[in-house]
């Protein structure tokens, strides 16, 4: 079946715009997760979605970041006021849901590539 | 703070030789660890993962909790393996990835 999808693929915005990003995760995956690769810093984890719960916004670099989720389904990610060091690659993975004792493993999207100039 | 950490950047490995990815994770009860791997234009993929103690690719990464290890191993390595290789620990659903170690093979 299909994969994780993100639009768009690459994505060049100026310093102090807005942008947002989108992901499909995989049908039936209850979970959804944002992550950050980025030269500097690696692989870090931004936001976690699982099912209606409240998402964990623990990973979110700052109040310019913020992420919703949609009928459990579709996920965006906004960046308000874009800054040069917003310049990454932002990964979505979707995984199903959790069983007590067990991690499931997380499926990762293509990403999409942030340049702000 | 959970940390992973591969100290390799890079790591150059001939054809047919053995092949070692170290990873290194921070102390803390019971770890569940992974391996990633993202080839060339591809998306990052899960490799492996240390309950399973299964052999992916001919790779295998055993966890030594008195050293706080879980390195990647393969005793042959072949072209196909160069990419980049990220470790991770999960906790409450959460990856904690390494910097990552791009392994170049060569021919």
């Amino acid at each position: 079946g299909a994969g994780v999808s993100q639009s768009p693929s690459n994505k060049v915005t100026e310093k102090g715009k807005d942008v947002e990003l989108r992901c499909d995760p995989i049908s039936g995956h209850t979970a959804l997760y944002w992550y950050r690769q980025s030269l500097g810093q690696g692989l870090e984890f931004l936001i976690y979605f699982q099912g209606n719960s409240a998402p964990d916004k623990s990973g979110l670099p700052s109040d310019r970041f913020s992420a919703e989720r949609t009928g459990g389904s579709v996920s965006t990610l906004t960046i308000q006021r874009t800054q040069q060091e917003d310049s990454a690659v932002y990964l979505c993975a979707s995984s199903l849901p959790p069983v007590p004792g067990l991690e499931r493993e997380q499926y990762f999207g293509p990403g999409t590539r942030l340049t702000v100039t | 703070a959970q940390r992973v950490t591969q100290p390799e950047k890079l790591l150059s490995v001939f054809k047919g030789a053995p092949v070692e990815l170290k990873c290194n994770y921070s102390y803390s009860g019971s770890p569940e660890l992974f391996w990633y791997v993202q080839y060339s234009r591809q998306r990052l993929q899960l490799l492996l993962r240390h309950i399973s103690r299964e052999s992916i690719k001919g790779f295998t990464a055993d966890l030594n909790k008195g050293e706080t290890s879980f390195h990647l191993k393969k005793p042959f390595a072949q072209e196909e393996d160069s990419a980049m290789y990220y470790c991770a620990r999960i906790r409450n659903e959460k990856l904690t990835f390494g910097t990552g170690t791009r392994l170049t093979i060569i021919p």
